[in-house]
């Protein structure tokens, strides 16, 4: 059973820092990884998506790594600014018995970016 | 471009009240469709998925109910609420050719 862990759980910086979530899965055989952002009471928005033949996507700020290998995903953000306050959701797809997707979800990180 | 709707935003609902919670996609055909639930201080968890019209697959046994009458039409419901039906129901989709997924807005259900 695919398992997905997000550390920290919460995080509190100074605006400017730069900083890195970090997110670890326990089986590799994943079709891709997912980073998603969530304000409170909203939906998810999707920041990046890493393809399982991939190392790492980038969007604007934002970088994401994955070492499939080694069941390990971080994003990394870059100059952090009060906007980026948020949860940060790491999800993987992986396969349902039917042979379908599904994405399984880590419990997130909750980032507060102080100005 | 590919768009989701979920409604309604927030719902209150009486311990033994039914449920209809509807989600529909635009700007895709055949897309895989999703319903989470995120409990309180819970991770996301998957409940239904369907990958046609009718065809329904759930992922928990639970008080609740999917449907997809229509190719882009996703419905969750219940016969009767329970307190522990509470959560925060999102729907999301995933289309054949992509390999991403796009999630609504999602709704906030409270059960007293």
């Amino acid at each position: 059973k695919q398992e997905v862990t997000q550390i920290p759980a919460a995080l509190s910086v100074p605006e400017g820092e730069n900083l890195v979530l970090n997110c670890s899965f326990t089986d590799s055989a994943i079709y891709n990884l997912q980073w998603f952002r969530q304000d409170p009471g909203k939906g998810l928005t999707s920041l990046l998506l890493i393809q399982s033949s991939q190392r790492e996507q980038t969007s604007g700020r934002l970088n994401a790594s994955l070492d499939k290998s080694s069941g390990r995903s971080t994003l990394y953000i870059a100059a952090s600014q009060p906007g980026d306050s948020a949860t940060y959701l790491c999800a993987v797809s992986t396969h349902l018995n039917t042979g379908f997707q599904k994405l399984v979800f880590g419990t997130g990180t909750r980032l507060l970016v102080s100005p | 471009s590919q768009t989701i709707h979920q409604w309604p935003a927030t719902l209150v609902q009486p311990v033994g009240s039914p449920l209809s919670l509807e989600c529909t996609v635009e700007g895709t055909s055949n897309p895989n469709l999703y319903w989470y639930r995120q409990a309180a201080g819970r991770g996301l968890q998957l409940l239904f998925y369907s990958v046609g019209i009718g065809q329904i697959s759930s992922e928990v046994p639970q008080n609740l109910s999917a449907s997809r009458p229509q190719d882009r039409q996703f419905i969750l419901s219940s016969k009767k609420l329970l307190l522990s039906d509470s959560g925060f129901y999102l729907c999301a989709w995933r289309g054949w050719s992509e390999t991403g997924y796009t999630f609504g807005s999602g709704t906030r259900l409270t059960v007293v």
